[in-house]
């Protein structure tokens, strides 16, 4: 079945160490991104990529890196220069022409204590 | 930079009723996306619905219908005899193409839809 994953489900880390969250979409899709989901707040752009070995800063991409090494991947590292990292992360991909859905995956809870 | 907003942290509806959630945005383009995605207990983002700026008809799917007001900046969903698995958060969404790629999505704050059984 086609889609997206994302892994882990649930991620602890302690505070100070960089973290990396995986995502894989096997959609064939050019366009990836990472948003974060905190209570009340909706889902924020963190970074996003239309084509392999480019991607552009979203809305809250500080603290953040991300490759767009293949295709299919798009890892996001969340570093120690993260204020806030404990939050919900969702990874989506969808075509590069505008108006086409996005597709989620599952998420990624990255708890930091 | 455009803006989402949803004024409805939470609505309630009886089972079978209607109930109609609201969502404004901000935006000096003339040709972009809206969108509504709905999130389960589950948290898997589902698409509802879908409606093109440039198009003056309003997007309907089965119990689902939108109301979209261009000069207004309004575009809110309409959920028809309501369903127990209708419970979820409703957020509403903007999207345009820059030419180069779709930018990603603009996302309100969300809706907590109860259905009251």
């Amino acid at each position: 079945d086609g889609g997206i994953t994302q892994s882990p489900k649930y991620l602890f880390r302690k505070e100070g160490q960089n973290v990396t969250l995986s995502c894989e979409q096997n959609l064939n899709h050019d366009a990836m991104y990472w948003y974060r989901q905190d209570p009340g707040q909706g889902l924020r752009l963190i970074y996003y990529s239309q084509i392999v070995n480019d991607f552009q800063k979203g809305d809250i991409a500080e603290g953040y890196s991300v490759s767009r090494e293949k295709k299919e991947s798009f890892p996001l590292t969340v570093t120690s220069a993260q204020k806030n990292p404990t939050a919900f992360y969702l990874c989506a991909s969808s075509l590069r022409t505008g108006g086409t859905e996005a597709f989620f995956g599952q998420g990624t809870r990255l708890t930091v204590v | 930079a455009q803006t989402v907003t949803q004024s409805q942290p939470e609505m309630s509806v009886q089972e079978a009723e209607t109930v109609t959630l609201s969502c404004t945005y901000d935006t000096s383009e003339s040709d972009y996306y809206l969108f509504w995605y709905k999130q389960p207990p589950s948290r898997q983002m589902i698409l509802v619905i879908r409606q093109e700026a440039y198009k003056q008809q309003n997007a309907t799917e089965n119990r689902f219908s939108v109301n979209f007001q261009k000069a207004a900046k309004s575009f809110s969903l309409k959920i028809s005899d309501s369903q127990l698995g209708d419970a979820a958060m409703y957020f509403c969404a903007y999207s345009q193409y820059s030419g180069g790629g779709a930018d990603g999505l603009t996302f309100g704050k969300g809706t907590h839809l109860i259905i009251q059984p």
